[in-house]
């Protein structure tokens, strides 16, 4: 069974400072999405990572999948309340159209 | 379009009653999915079909049905309502990329309340 394991669970930080979310797992992915989740809202597709070591930037977000394809990190600059919300990652098998969802990070930016 | 749509947003069922989870797309999307998301316990899979008349059951599958008689439909049925199915309850659907990755597009969520 492949498991993501997510952290921190919780962050709580002001506005204007930097973050890093982690998603971490014993198996490797083919592909790695992170997902963002509002209060009462569906997740929502953020990037997809596929090759060992690719960073993608998304205006002040930043996106790493580990060399191994077993790991990747979220990295927020200057954090906004915009960016509050749950974060979720989750991985694909090669060729599989499941994925596995980690249990997600839940972020609070403070004016 | 308006991608992924799911019906009612709440819901409160007693023990033993059934109800139906509506959920539609119009991406044209093979793959639909259907999620449970309990708090801090991320998504499990509750059932899920590569296209229509094709379902297969995901991680969580009891005390659920599901049918896809089209594209775009993917109806969830609760047969005889459990608290343990208190949860919020997410309808996803994907296409495959280029590269064969399965990128998720979910609807708004049913919050369903049994007691």
């Amino acid at each position: 069974t492949q498991l993501l394991e997510q952290s921190p669970q919780f962050l709580s930080i002001q506005e204007g400072e930097n973050l890093t979310v982690y998603c971490n797992s014993s198996s490797v992915f083919s592909s790695l999405q992170w997902y963002r989740q509002e209060p009462g809202e569906g997740p929502v597709l953020l990037v997809t990572v596929v090759t060992g070591g690719e960073v993608k930037k998304l205006k002040r977000l930043t996106f790493q999948f580990g060399d191994a394809r077993k790991d990747s990190s979220l990295h927020i600059t200057a954090a906004q309340p915009g960016d509050t919300g749950l974060y979720l990652c989750a991985g694909g098998g090669a060729g599989s159209y499941q994925l596995t969802f980690g249990k997600g990070t839940k972020l609070s930016v403070i004016p | 379009n308006a991608g992924v749509t799911q019906t009612p947003k709440f819901r409160i069922l007693k023990i033993g009653q059934s109800m139906t989870l509506q959920c539609t797309q119009d991406m044209n999307h093979n793959y639909m999915y259907w999620y449970r998301q309990d708090p801090g316990m991320g998504l499990k899979l509750i059932y899920y079909s590569v296209g229509a008349g094709i379902t297969d059951k995901g991680e969580v599958p009891n005390g659920y049905n599901v049918s896809r008689s089209t594209t775009e439909d993917f109806p969830l049925r609760l047969e005889l309502a459990a608290p343990s199915q208190t949860s919020v309850y997410f309808c996803a659907s994907s296409y495959t990329t280029s590269g064969r990755h399965y990128e998720q597009y979910f609807g708004p969520g049913t919050r369903l309340t049994v007691t």
